[in-house]
């Protein structure tokens, strides 16, 4: 199994650009989520989903799109990618999570300039 | 809306020496995580425990659901244990919310 796979590893932006990052897990995990983490922040929610066909939005959603068409993947779209979008994203996956906890990925390293 | 604190934020230590890493919450929860970053790489998680304690190696998690209090501990430290740790709170929605972490250095 190779767990979550996030791609790329690094991004680099203009202002304006648009892009995908890419997460796919091969658990058949039912919960996906996206998170960002900034220098003394703790990660923050983007978007959720709890199935294919379904999602929701975290904390900070602005800026973001999501989609889940397949139980394996969940795309993260940033629409006009702006500087205050820069930032780590992890992407993460569970099933029952409150007996298996959650399985990240290795993150993908963001910046916008 | 602080509903998780980590203490200390920053940690030294000297290679050898016992570590204590603090995590008080203020929600319910279903379980907490312990999870471990180093630098410029992913995160890993340590521990899920909700209730009691739980070991790995020279890790030691406990929790006190009463007190709303976790430790994450390490025996016997080492350079390789330089590192964030963070905790996160497990939701009975099963979100998660992350404290912001504790950075580690091990020196020989």
């Amino acid at each position: 199994n190779a767990g979550v796979t996030q791609t790329p590893k690094f991004q680099v932006l203009k202002t304006g650009q648009s892009m995908t990052l890419q997460c796919a897990q091969d658990m058949n995990h039912e919960y996906m989520s996206w998170y960002r983490q900034d220098p003394g922040m703790g990660l923050r929610l983007i978007h959720y989903s709890v199935g294919a066909g379904i999602t929701d939005q975290g904390e900070v959603p602005n800026g973001y799109n999501v989609s889940r068409s397949t139980t394996e993947d969940f795309p993260l779209r940033l629409l006009s990618a702006a500087p205050s979008q820069t930032s780590v994203y992890f992407c993460a996956s569970s099933r029952y999570a409150h007996l298996y906890g959650y399985t990240f990925g290795s993150g993908t390293r963001l910046t916008v300039v | 809306k602080n509903e998780v604190e980590q203490s200390p934020q920053n940690l030294t230590a000297q290679e050898g020496e016992f570590i204590t890493i603090n995590c008080s919450y203020s929600v319910g929860i279903s379980a907490l995580h312990w999870l471990q970053q180093h630098p410029g790489g992913g995160i890993v998680s340590l521990f899920m425990l909700s209730s009691g304690k739980k070991k790995h190696g020279r890790l030691i998690a406990t929790i006190n659901i009463q007190e709303k209090h976790s430790s994450l501990h390490i025996t016997a430290s080492h350079p390789r244990d330089s590192a964030v740790y963070i905790c996160a709170l497990l939701l009975d929605t099963d979100k998660l919310i992350f404290g912001t972490g504790t950075r580690l250095q091990v020196f020989p």
